[in-house]
């Protein structure tokens, strides 16, 4: 099993809609969860982080964890065709991060 | 706003030589890594170190060793390139806060022939 899985994508959503990213993790101990975005040959910028349960809102972006279901979830409200992009879940264990494969978005106008 | 600086966009390399991957970063971190990113493969940690002349092994550094001399400088080396060390190579730091989030530099694409 991965340590962090992401769902597959791509994931095609209209301007406008809410896209829902998932990632699960396989650590218990992990610590802290990231959210990072990376366009299409550059490299990946930091989204948002969580450490704790429920929801933490930063403008149209709201990160949610679920630490008994070792899930985090990161949802774009009023997707924009600016966010079409490949968003990577992390999550800090001990000294480490551990990346997903990453989950491709499309926002179609 | 946090730099981090990387020596080359674009390197070709052949089989068997040496290579020297650059990583510089302006904020004082303690924290520095370097991973490779893979079609499929997403991230995966060669190297990290957390203080100078500190480094220690990620998931993946067969092939591959580090040197980190200054705080803000920590070089990723290449013994002798092999054609499956092609890659994207991405340098990141962060700061020793709980937390623990990684600023990313823009990554080196290196090509080995």
């Amino acid at each position: 099993q991965k340590e962090v899985e992401q769902n597959s994508g791509p994931l095609s959503v209209p301007e406008g809609a809410i896209a829902s990213l998932n990632c699960t993790y396989s650590d218990r101990g992990s610590q802290s969860f990231f959210w990072y975005r990376q366009y299409s040959g550059k490299s990946p910028e930091l989204i948002m982080f969580i450490y704790s349960n429920g929801d933490k809102e930063d403008g149209r972006f709201t990160a949610q964890l679920n630490k008994a279901s070792q899930y985090v979830s990161l949802l774009i409200r009023d997707s924009q065709p600016s966010d079409s992009a490949t968003y990577l879940c992390a999550v800090k264990t001990d000294y480490k991060l551990s990346f997903g494969a990453g989950t491709t978005v499309t926002v179609r106008a | 706003d946090v730099k981090v600086t990387q020596s080359s966009r674009y390197l070709v390399k052949r089989t068997g030589e040496k290579v020297f991957l650059e990583c510089v970063q302006d904020m004082d971190h303690e924290n520095m890594f370097w991973y490779r990113q893979d079609p499929g493969l997403g991230l995966r940690l060669i190297y990290f170190s957390y203080d100078v002349k500190m480094k220690e092994k990620g998931d993946i550094p067969e092939g591959y060793s580090v040197s980190r001399e200054k705080k803000e400088r920590f070089s990723l080396i290449l013994e002798s390139a092999s054609t499956n060390q092609t890659s994207m190579y991405l340098c990141a730091s962060s700061p020793p806060r709980v937390g623990y989030e990684q600023y990313f530099g823009p990554g080196t694409r290196l090509t080995v022939t």
